[in-house]
Parts: structure tokens; sequence; C-alpha cells
């Protein structure tokens, strides 16, 4: 059982440069996160999709756009990567809104 | 707005002591609480959650929390610490409102155990 994978895993990206960190998860989960950690800072959230065909801006959502999909993927695009969005990125699903989340096991995102 | 604090940034015991990592949340009905663990490296795993009923819970890993509404708190312990629980730990609120979702965390604690 994968649950909720991520790719890629690592990542170093140049300032400016763009690109697309995927999502998938096989528990047929409704809603859907994205969240990035910095250190002393927890998780905050950056985009969530409360169901397929529904997405929503969460605490810091510039700089960033989504895509869900379909029910399985939701993507996080950074269209022109900056030093302040080095950072770890969480994707997490939930069967429906406050429920238990499953988390992925991350990106870590460096910007030059 | 709903927010969760942890006050306690680092907690360091020795292994065999009891533990207790503080969580107060501001939110004006009765929310659902979360405590996750995360291990170096790793993604966020859930040790236990409320959401009504009895207020002391039971998680996995030996942990239990309580919800004490007079004190916007949800505390979680444990008896006995092992070192393998040594890890960062969010507490987490969630409030439905209007259909849609919005989770919020806490800063995290983590903890150290000496053996």
């Amino acid at each position: 059982n994968a649950g909720v994978t991520q790719t890629p895993k690592f990542q170093v990206l140049k300032t400016g440069q763009s690109m697309t960190l995927q999502c998938a998860q096989d528990m047929n989960h409704n809603s859907m996160y994205w969240y990035r950690q910095d250190p002393g800072m927890g998780l905050r959230l950056i985009y969530y999709s409360a169901s397929e065909g529904t997405t929503d801006k969460g605490e810091v959502p510039n700089g960033y756009n989504v895509s869900r999909l379909n029910k399985r993927e939701f993507s996080l695009r950074l269209e022109s990567a900056a030093p302040s969005q080095t950072s770890v990125y969480f994707c997490a699903s939930s069967a429906w809104g406050p429920d238990t989340q499953y988390f992925g096991p991350g990106t870590r995102l460096t910007v030059l | 707005a709903q927010s969760v604090t942890q006050p306690d940034i680092h907690i360091t015991v020795s292994e065999g002591a009891s533990l207790e990592l503080r969580c107060n949340y501001s939110y004006g009905a009765t929310p659902y609480l979360f405590w996750y663990v995360q291990s170096p490296g790793q993604g966020l795993q859930l040790l236990l959650k409320y959401f009504s009923g009895d207020t002391l819970v039971q998680g996995i890993k030996g942990f239990e929390a309580e919800f004490k509404r007079s004190q916007s708190s949800f505390n979680l312990r444990k008896p006995s610490v092992h070192w393998s629980d040594a890890a960062e730990y969010f507490c987490a609120v969630g409030s439905p409102s209007g259909g849609s979702y919005i989770p919020t965390f806490g800063r995290g604690t983590s903890l150290i155990v000496h053996p």
C-alpha cells in the first residue's frame, strides 16, 4: 500500500526557474493538501483541494499554483522560483475534510 | 481564525521518565484536535485525535491526550518515554467551515530523550 507518494524527493533550482511537484494518493481520499515546512515554523498550508475539481488558497499561497488533476493527483507548481521558497514540501490527503491526514515523505527543495 | 500554540520548542527527558507536551488552541467552537509525530527525514504520522465524546483519548505507541475545554488545551502524555520517541511532535486543530476545511498546525515541540 503506497499511501501518499511525492516526486521528486530532492530538487535544486536556480532563481527564476519553474518546476512542478507531483503528489498522488491511492486511498481514494477526497481532500488533498500542500504544506511547506520551515525550521521553527511548523507546517504552513499552501493550497488545498477539498474535493476533486476544487482548490483553495491556504495560509501562504503566493508564488504557487496547484492543479487537482483527478481524484488521485494534486500537483504544486512554482512558476518562478525564489530563494524564499527553499523549504521541505509535504503533500497530504484525508478521506474527508477534518479527518486524519496522511502525509507523503516530502520534497526537499533548494532555490539558489 | 483558529490558532495553535505549542509553548515548548524543545523538551528533554530521560528514558523511562514521564512526558507531557503542551498544546493550546484558539477556536470558537469545539474543534477537531490532533497530535502528529515526525521522525527525522520523514513525513508526519498521526498519534491520536479527538472529535467528540470521551475527553481522554488513547493513541498509538502508548500516547494519550486529554481535551480540556475550559483551558483550551489538548496536552499529550506518555507515562514512560522510550529512546525511539525522540522526534518532533505537532499539535493540530481543524475546523469545518462551509464545506471546506483549513487545518492549522502548531510550530512543533522537539523531544530529546537521554539514555
